[in-house]
C-alpha cells in the first residue's frame, strides 16, 4: 500500500549506535503502530499511538522509543543498538471509529545490528 | 496477557486441495480476529477478517471460521492455487473494545505444489 511509507528499507549499524527509522502515511489515518517481525515469531507490538499526544507501549518497548512528530508521523528509534534488534520492522496504520480495523501496513526496514 | 497460538507453522498442498490453518487464543474479551497473508519480501496485507458476533465468513475461495465457546478460529482456503503460496498470520484484538491492538500468531508458511 504506497499510502504507508518507511525510510530505510533496509540499514545495517552497529552496536552501540543510535537508529531511527521513519513511517509518513498519507491515509488520513490516526491511529499508528510500530511492530517488529522475526522468523517463528510472528508480529510483536512495540509502541502504538492514538493521536500526536497520545503515545502507548506494546508487547516488546524495551530498548526502543517513538515520536509521533505530525499525525502522518511516526518514528521508531533505537537508542543504543544491539544484535538482538536485527529484525524487519513494519510500521502500520488504522482510522478509529472505521466500520473496519483493518491495519495498513507499510514496506518494512530491515535492519541488521552487528 | 493474550496469547495467540497458530498451527501448523509450515504446509504443503498439492494445487488444487484445500488448506487450513488454525489458531487458538487466550483472551475471551477478544472480539476481531483477521488474517494476513504476506508474500516472500512483502507487507502483510489482509485477506479475511472477522468479528465475535459472527460465526463463519466467506470470501470467494477463502474461509474463517469461530469457535468463541472454545477460543480458537481457522482459515479455510479451497482449490488452492500456487499464487496462495505465501505466509498467513492469525491474530486477534487484545482486549474488548476498539484500541486496535493485535496478537499476531507466529505465522503459517503455505507452499502450493503445481
Amino acid at each position: 500500500d504506497a499510502d504507508v511509507t518507511q525510510t530505510p528499507r533496509n540499514r545495517i549499524t552497529k552496536t552501540g549506535k543510535r537508529i531511527m527509522l521513519e513511517c509518513s502515511q498519507t491515509k488520513g489515518h490516526d491511529r499508528m503502530y510500530w511492530y517488529r517481525q522475526d522468523p517463528g515469531l510472528g508480529l510483536r507490538l512495540i509502541y502504538y499511538s492514538f493521536d500526536v499526544k497520545d503515545i502507548n507501549k506494546g508487547e516488546i518497548s524495551d530498548g526502543y522509543s517513538v515520536s509521533r512528530q505530525a499525525q502522518a508521523k511516526f518514528s521508531l528509534s533505537l537508542e543504543s543498538a544491539i544484535p538482538n534488534q536485527t529484525a524487519l520492522y513494519f510500521c502500520a496504520t488504522r482510522r478509529s471509529g472505521a466500520s473496519t480495523d483493518t491495519q495498513y501496513f507499510g514496506p518494512g526496514t530491515r535492519l541488521t545490528v552487528l | 496477557g493474550e496469547n495467540v497460538e497458530q498451527h501448523p507453522s509450515t504446509l504443503s498442498v498439492q494445487e488444487g486441495d484445500s488448506a487450513v490453518i488454525k489458531c487458538t487464543y487466550s483472551d475471551s474479551a477478544s472480539n476481531y480476529f483477521p488474517w494476513y497473508k504476506q508474500e516472500l519480501g512483502k507487507r502483510p496485507q489482509l485477506i479475511i477478517d472477522i468479528r465475535s458476533n459472527v460465526g463463519e465468513k466467506k470470501d470467494q475461495r477463502i474461509a474463517v471460521t469461530l469457535n468463541k465457546t472454545a477460543k480458537h478460529f481457522s482459515l479455510h482456503i479451497t482449490e488452492t492455487q500456487p499464487e496462495d503460496s505465501a505466509v498467513y498470520f492469525c491474530a486477534a484484538s487484545l482486549g474488548s473494545g476498539n484500541t486496535g491492538k493485535l496478537i499476531f500468531g507466529q505465522g503459517t508458511t503455505l507452499q502450493v505444489k503445481p
